[in-house]
């Protein structure tokens, strides 16, 4: 079954701690990006990679680190200088779908709350 | 300036009517493509229905379908037949642009639809 998986569903840590968040496919894509997503609102871009050992920032990478040593995988590190790393967090990659060039395809989230 | 733009916050619609939630957007590429994800409370997002720019048909899927208008830059979405299982959150997206990965797919703030029994 292809698919992106992303573990763990709920992730709890204290504050001042670096957490990393997993994220793998299989579908044989080579863009794979991470979103932030807060309560009520849309997506916000954090970083992306076009290919392995590549990766650039998006809208709010302050805080975050991401590599991409391998084409499945493509962690994010929450570091203790995100201000506010509470959120809901979406890995996606994009790659073309069956009758369209290029659409977004998502994992299930992980759940990060920080106190 | 907003690339995607939701004017509805929150929208309400009775079981089995019809409801159409409002996209516009902004770019000057020429090849570009719209998308709709829908997003239950589970957190999961749910690839809808797409419309490329050069596309001359609506697209529909189902109970879905895209009223795409191209001079008003508006692509709202049409659900038919709303049912209780579409309440969710509703984000209208974009990618810019043909095969250039990267930083050039935006989404729109969302619509919370509600669907009354």
């Amino acid at each position: 079954d292809g698919g992106i998986t992303q573990s763990p569903k709920y992730l709890f840590r204290k504050e001042g701690q670096n957490v990393t968040l997993s994220c793998e496919q299989n579908l044989n894509h080579d863009a794979m990006y991470w979103y932030r997503q807060d309560p009520g609102q849309g997506l916000r871009l954090i970083y992306y990679s076009q290919i392995v050992n590549d990766f650039q920032k998006g809208d709010i990478a302050e805080g975050y680190s991401v590599s991409r040593e391998k084409k499945e995988s493509f962690p994010l590190t929450v570091t203790s200088a995100q201000k506010n790393p509470t959120a809901f967090y979406l890995c996606a990659t994009m790659g073309a779908g069956e009758k369209l060039a290029y659409e977004q395809y998502f994992g299930p989230g992980t759940r990060l709350t920080v106190t | 300036a907003q690339k995607i733009t939701q004017t509805q916050p929150g929208m309400f619609v009775q079981e089995k009517e019809a409801v159409t939630l409002d996209c516009t957007y902004d770019t000057s590429d020429q090849s570009y493509g719209l998308f709709w994800y829908k997003q239950p409370s589970s957190g999961e997002m749910i690839f809808l229905i797409y419309q490329g720019s050069y596309d001359e048909q609506n697209a529909t899927e189902g109970r879905y379908s895209l009223n795409f208008q191209k001079a008003r830059k508006s692509a709202n979405l049409v659900i038919s037949a709303s049912q209780l299982g579409d309440s969710a959150m509703y984000f209208c997206a974009m990618r810019e642009g043909v095969d250039n990965y990267g930083q050039n797919f935006v989404f729109g703030p969302g619509t919370r639809l509600s669907v009354l029994p």
